[in-house]
């Protein structure tokens, strides 16, 4: 069955750097896309990413550019956010989630991952 | 960006209830719309694609229906594992956006 494994919580101080893994199984890990969306405390849901783990494609979120990048481990079926120069906003649960493509375009999102708390305080 | 309108906010509804949340785009997109719900403490849950298709394993009492900017989730017959907060998200075009978000909870 299909499953996404991230790793375990983070906490950081202002302006370090997280990187959050996403392990994928029970499917072709590269015949879909990967997004990250996040949630900080009592908030909704926020979408940060979309990437092609094959390579070629990835589009992010104006508010994170620079500061957010989206990789991937074919090799291990692994993908990755890493999220720099950390704020205390930045506070959140972040999730991976498979995008469904169809012919070639990605779509919704089937199987999300368990979520990744990053705690940034001094 | 497209933006995404969620209205109610908050909605509050007994079990045995219909329950109707709207999602309004602020440009068209189709049908490239996704429903999801979310638990407290748990991930999204992936209940409708493309504005109208049942997920699989989804009970058939979740619906959705909508094209263009106009979209709408039902909940027939509310049951207790249905209080949560749903999310649409549309993927027509990037940035992907997601609704603000509608609580079910209980009367």
């Amino acid at each position: 069955q299909v499953q996404l494994v991230q790793s375990g919580a983070e906490v950081k101080k202002p302006g370090a750097s997280v990187k959050v893994s996403c392990k994928a199984s029970g499917y072709t890990f590269t015949s879909d896309y990967m997004q990250w969306v996040r949630q900080a405390p009592g908030q909704g849901l926020e979408w940060m990413g979309t990437m092609n783990p094959r390579g070629g494609f990835t589009n992010y979120a104006q508010n994170f550019q620079g500061r957010f990048t989206m990789t991937s481990d074919t090799s291990t079926s692994t993908a990755y956010m890493e999220l720099t120069s950390l704020r205390s906003e930045d506070t959140a649960v972040y999730y991976c989630a498979r995008v469904y493509v169809i012919r070639g375009v990605p779509h919704h999102s089937d199987y999300w991952g368990q979520g990744t708390l990053v705690t940034v305080s001094s | 960006d497209i933006q995404m309108t969620q209205s109610p906010s908050t909605l509050s509804a007994s079990v045995g209830d219909r329950v109707t949340i709207t999602c309004r785009a602020s440009q068209s997109i189709s049908a490239w719309l996704a429903w999801y719900q979310q638990e407290p403490g748990k991930a999204p849950k992936l209940l409708i694609y493309k504005a109208s298709s049942l997920q699989s394993g989804v009970p058939s009492t979740f619906s959705g229906s909508g094209s263009g900017t106009e979209f709408t989730l039902t909940i027939s017959n509310l049951q207790p594992d249905d209080f949560a907060t749903y999310y649409c998200q549309q993927y027509n075009t990037y940035p992907w956006t997601f609704g603000q978000g509608t609580k079910v909870e209980i009367k």
